[in-house]
């Protein structure tokens, strides 16, 4: 069974750079496409961005400048960096393998509080 | 890019059929599957749908996605509702190399 699960600072302070890895369990990383994807609080869902095995990414337009997603294939997993941390970052940030040709979303991790506080 | 909505709430009673919709604001809904994910409170989003109409592994035959190109939607109906059906519904697609999810539904089975 395939399986994520992410990890992280829960607490980051304003300006900062949040990193997050996810780990992949149950399936080759060099296959598909790896993503990630927020939830604000009581609010719904945000996609932030994704990699490919080989390295080629896409990110959402309005995250572009801050974000950055590597992948790391020795080591089964990839990971998120987000720069200029501000209180409107503070989210559940889950991981997710995306399924390149229907771009289906068919595995998630169970998400990680990421909350932006001095 | 273009917007993918979806009602705010629905409710039903239990044992009856609710559909919720998910309309494209432009380009043709037929050019790119769709996916809906069922997310119950606390946890991560499942896939319910993908590929428009496909039920993913597991998820009951009560559970049915189709597509309408005269109102540029998709819908997902569940049949024979069930109380553990209460959760939120996310429909998701995709513009050349972006991720698009819909505003989400919440479902109230009373």
């Amino acid at each position: 069974q395939v399986q994520l699960k992410e990890s992280g600072p829960g607490l980051v302070k304003p300006s900062e750079t949040l990193s997050l890895t996810c780990v992949v369990s149950g399936a080759s990383i060099s296959s598909f496409y790896w993503t990630w994807i927020r939830q604000f609080p009581g609010k719904g869902l945000e996609w932030v961005g994704y990699i490919s095995h080989s390295g080629s990414t896409n990110y959402n337009p309005s995250l572009k400048t801050r974000v950055a997603i590597s992948v790391d294939t020795s080591k089964s997993q990839f990971s998120l960096r987000l720069s200029s941390l501000t209180a409107a970052d503070t989210a559940v940030y889950y991981c997710a393998r995306l399924s390149g040709f229907s771009y289906d979303l068919d595995f998630w991790g169970p998400g990680t509080l990421v909350t932006v506080s001095s | 890019n273009f917007i993918l909505t979806q009602p705010h709430s629905v409710s039903a009673s239990p044992g009856k059929t609710v559909t919720i919709s998910c309309t494209r604001s432009s380009g043709n809904i037929a050019s790119n599957y769709v996916q809906w994910y069922q997310q119950r409170p606390g946890r991560a989003p499942t896939t319910v749908i993908y590929e428009d109409t496909q039920r993913a592994s597991g998820v009951p035959d009560r559970f049915s996605g189709s597509i309408d190109s005269a109102s540029n939607s998709v819908s997902l109906t569940i049949s024979g509702l069930k109380v553990e059906d209460e959760a939120d519904y996310y429909c998701q697609s995709y513009d050349a190399t972006t991720v698009i999810f819909g505003g989400g539904t919440k479902l109230t089975v009373l």
